[in-house]
């Protein structure tokens, strides 16, 4: 997986809470992607940063939030999960180079 | 709104068959075309790409066909085998601030290929 991790791998939470998932690379690429998949609408981009503390939004960033402090972590917050932030969450990496590289995925279920 | 129709949701191949992977866009922006592959469990991965500018790519028993007028491109997987039974994302690129690859996709095909 490219030299990316995703932590944790699998989360069951309760509607309200707050949540942060978190991906390292060691790849030290400038670029990095938060990523949801949910059936019927594929991946869809939350957030990206293009470098620390740069960060931009995508198609889907209502209630989600990033930071970015160090270039091998990027950090995605839910501050207050709802139901229909269960997903798969993918995170990715890139040089700037045309190619991303997904990391393994989080599964989060939030009841 | 789905900027990238991805068609067919489903597909069954026989092996050594021809798979058909369709997507079509609305944004003429874009400016690069990957296809992922995605096998349960794992993260997606970029099976080949293609460039506006380039009407055909090939790669082993892969190819991506673009028609930049139809704004439709597709893949297909000659000889297919079972070993490629995964899901198939088409994609295409703006690009955002600070030179990053914002990528939309199609919603997937999950291809099976029988023996």
């Amino acid at each position: 997986d490219a030299g990316i991790t995703q932590s944790p791998r699998h989360k069951v939470t309760e509607t309200g809470t707050p949540v942060t998932l978190r991906c390292h690379q060691t790849e030290n690429h400038r670029y990095m992607y938060w990523y949801r998949q949910d059936p019927g609408h594929g991946l869809r981009l939350i957030h990206y940063s293009y470098g620390v503390k740069d960060t931009d939004k995508g198609e889907v960033s209502d209630g989600y939030s990033v930071s970015r402090s160090k270039t091998e972590d990027f950090l995605l917050t839910l501050e207050s999960a709802t139901s229909s932030q269960t997903s798969v969450y993918f995170c990715a990496i890139s040089s700037g180079a045309d190619t991303q590289y997904f990391g393994p995925g989080t599964r989060l279920t939030v009841l | 709104q789905q900027q990238v129709k991805q068609s067919p949701q489903s597909l069954i191949v026989q092996k050594g068959g021809i798979s058909i992977i369709n997507c079509a866009y609305e944004n003429t922006a874009f400016d690069y075309f990957p296809w992922y592959q995605q096998f349960p469990g794992k993260g997606p991965a970029l099976l080949i790409a293609i460039r506006p500018d380039v009407s055909e790519k090939k790669e082993g028993r892969f190819t991506i066909s673009f028609n930049k007028s139809a704004k439709q491109f597709s893949l297909h997987i000659m000889d297919s085998q079972p070993g490629d039974s995964a899901t198939y994302f088409c994609a295409a690129r703006n690009k955002g601030p600070g030179g990053g690859n914002k990528l939309t996709f199609g919603t997937g095909t999950q291809l099976k290929v029988e023996l």
